[in-house]
């Protein structure tokens, strides 16, 4: 079936750039997500890629899709003590259903 | 002015009691979910509904059973709660077209405690 893998947690020192990795299942997703979750909130939408593009910038954001290894990856540069959150990769499929990873926990070291 | 509202923001109950949670989205979009998050934050879609049509059903005990009056809600009832329905349940939305990225919007959650 279709599944989104993530490593759990990861610990950045602040200044320096995250880089979360995600692998997907589904070789026919469309468009794959980023969406951050700040503690007692729901998830909200930080950036998304369509599954033809391999990098989409967008301030300190940088999406990288290598559609052959099924591998997706968000980094942020200048890593802020408020960007301290979890992310969640997502990929949407054929059926429109979009399937949520484990969650990637970030937390921001001074 | 929020988007997406659930009602409550906790709730916590007795085991074998039932429960509603109610989700409210003024998008204007088509489609409502209901994701099911653990204590170890992974997040499960339960349901989904496109005008009010039940589109998703994921393996999910006949105890829960979504309602959908009209497009702008969703609610969720649950009969003869269990331990293990412990959670935060989050409602979400959006508009579907193919071709299009399909954000979806979440609601702030119910944390739900069944003692």
């Amino acid at each position: 079936g279709e599944d989104v893998e993530q490593s759990l947690f990861l610990s950045v020192r602040e200044g320096d750039s995250s880089v979360i990795n995600c692998t997907y299942t589904d070789s026919s997703s469309t468009y794959l997500y980023w969406y951050k979750q700040e503690p007692g909130a729901g998830l909200q939408l930080l950036t998304y890629i369509f599954s033809n593009m391999d990098m989409k910038q967008d301030q300190r954001l940088t999406v990288l899709l290598n559609k052959k290894d099924k591998h997706l990856s968000l980094r942020i540069a200048d890593t802020q003590t408020g960007d301290s959150a979890i992310y969640f990769c997502a990929t949407r499929g054929s059926a429109s259903k979009i399937i949520f990873g484990s969650g990637t926990r970030l937390s921001i070291r001074p | 002015d929020t988007a997406v509202s659930q009602t409550p923001k906790y709730l916590v109950t007795q085991m074998g009691n039932d429960k509603s949670i109610k989700c409210e989205q003024n998008l204007g979009h088509d489609t409502m979910y209901w994701y099911k998050q653990d204590s170890k934050k992974f997040l499960k879609i339960m349901f989904s509904y496109n005008n009010k049509e039940l589109i998703i059903n994921e393996t999910v005990p006949n105890r829960f059973s979504p309602k959908s009056p009209d497009k702008a809600h969703l609610n969720l009832h649950i009969n003869s709660l269990e331990l293990g329905d412990s959670a935060v349940y989050f409602c979400a939305s959006s508009l579907v077209h193919s071709g299009t990225y399909n954000e979806q919007f979440f609601g702030p959650g119910t944390r739900l405690t069944v003692l």
